[in-house]
């Protein structure tokens, strides 16, 4: 089936320093991918979608200029979470699609610690 | 705007009993519902979708859930527990298919012996 990686799976950072978060589909081509955030006992909240060549599309509340998202191929996508601060530590994961009305596939997430 | 709550943030089953994780949404639209699984450091994998059409879906590993439309709910049965269920479940709407999903905050799932 198919199958996506993200990359790493655990993250600790100081404060102020910046992260980049890989997630690949490994064996189909992704023209969606989307990026979640998961705090401790809540839900997995939407932070943007990026489409293969152009920018993404940020959720209301997430700032574009802290969580950069490049979906630069078909199968790639990274999120930078820059000058990151300790309110940044949480679960980040995303998921990719072939677009149109296919299912999603979803990475095994990352852990951000920011110290 | 759409929202789902899970009721219960932990179920705890015997092996061989009744699961039943609960799933109510609101949607101003039709929605898309969707149960979807989480084990142990791994992604999420689909257990099961309803879009249109008969309102009792059959997911994998012996799941399926109902959509009840006048309670607006989605819960998430299966006749008999085994160890290999222990996982955090999500249940997730959507009014535009597989895209921009929205999750609830989680069961999580122990099955004992």
């Amino acid at each position: 089936g198919a199958v996506v990686s993200q990359h790493p799976s655990r993250v600790i950072c100081k404060s102020g320093t910046s992260v980049k978060i890989e997630c690949r589909s490994l064996d189909f081509q992704a023209t969606t991918m989307f990026w979640y955030r998961q705090f401790p006992k809540q839900s997995l909240m939407l932070m943007a979608t990026s489409n293969e060549g152009s920018k993404a599309t940020y959720e209301q509340g997430v700032e574009k200029d802290k969580f950069l998202i490049n979906h630069a191929s078909l199968t790639l996508s990274t999120l930078t979470v820059t000058s990151a601060h300790p309110e940044d530590s949480s679960f980040y994961i995303c998921s990719a699609s072939t677009g149109g009305n296919s299912p999603l596939h979803f990475g095994n997430g990352t852990r951000l610690t920011v110290t | 705007a759409q929202s789902v709550t899970q009721l219960g943030s932990h179920v705890s089953v015997s092996e061989g009993a009744l699961v039943l994780l609960r799933c109510n949404y609101s949607s101003s639209v039709p929605p898309y519902l969707f149960w979807y699984v989480q084990y142990p450091n791994q992604g999420l994998q689909l257990l099961l979708k309803y879009t249109t059409g008969a309102t009792l879906v059959k997911g994998i590993n012996g799941f399926e859930a109902e959509f009840k439309k006048s309670e607006t709910s989605f819960h998430l049965t299966k006749p008999s527990a085994h160890m290999s269920d222990a996982a955090e479940y999500f249940c997730a709407v959507s009014d535009d298919g597989y895209n921009k999903l929205i999750f609830g905050a989680g069961t999580r799932l122990a099955v004992h012996p």
